[in-house]
């Protein structure tokens, strides 16, 4: 079984900064079974990024993602005042396992 | 695009069975691959309890799967979960949420319904 561990757990920043947030695999995962989703409070989950680096539809260019086989990493260039959200990073584990793990979520708060 | 819409009772008695539906529209549940429902406990992170592909066959958290039971009802465009023998622990916000077709990522969600489970 896969664990995602976030770091760090809450950030306080100003919007028109840039944040990179962290999402470490306990074991390789791969690059097409990693996602990013943000949540904002009393509201489902959106899907971000799937595939690392790829992003969902009508998401802004100020997300990106990266990174390979345990370390992965949530990018957004320049803080907009509706980014300040909890960010949670998802796996896909292939059969027979096929299990979905996530991160237990990084909160983004305004400074 | 799909809608998912959950409901079902907020309160749950402990050792009782927690039973939810999950409302498609905007598509045939029997258009997409991969049907799942997750859970949020108060404050906590999101836990996967099981996926099911539209013909039937039913994957689950190693963690629930003694408990959980998930099924599809395509002539209703209804997704159902019950879970058995409830604890506090099972106190949670509940999502259904449709997967993409290769099964990998939770494209589309409910807004969730909240279950508390307190005698």
């Amino acid at each position: 079984e896969i664990v995602l561990t976030q770091s760090p757990g809450t950030l306080s920043l100003s919007p028109g900064e840039r944040v990179t947030l962290s999402c470490r695999a306990s074991q390789s995962v791969s690059r097409s079974y990693l996602a990013w989703y943000q949540q904002k409070p009393g509201q489902a989950p959106r899907l971000l990024i799937y595939g690392t680096s790829s992003r969902a539809t009508g998401i802004p260019d100020r997300f990106s993602g990266s990174g390979s086989g345990t370390d992965f990493t949530l990018t957004i260039s320049r803080l907009e005042p509706e980014d300040f959200a909890v960010y949670c990073c998802q796996q896909y584990g292939s059969s027979p396992s096929l299990m979905y793990a996530f991160g237990q979520g990084t909160k983004l708060e305004i400074k | 695009q799909v809608q998912l819409q959950e409901s079902g009772p907020g309160l749950v008695k402990p050792s009782e069975t927690l039973s939810l539906t999950c409302a498609v529209s905007g598509n045939s549940i029997s258009s997409a691959y991969y049907w799942g429902w997750i859970r949020q406990p108060p404050g906590k992170g999101l836990e996967w309890i099981g996926t099911i592909y539209h013909s039937g066959n039913t994957y689950y958290n190693p963690s629930l799967k003694s408990r959980v039971t998930i099924s599809v009802d395509t002539s209703r465009n209804l997704l159902s979960l019950n879970v058995s023998s409830v604890t506090a622990a099972d106190t949670a916000v509940y999502y259904c949420a449709s997967l993409d077709l290769r099964g990998i990522l939770f494209d589309y969600w409910g807004q969730g319904t909240l279950v508390t489970v307190s005698s």
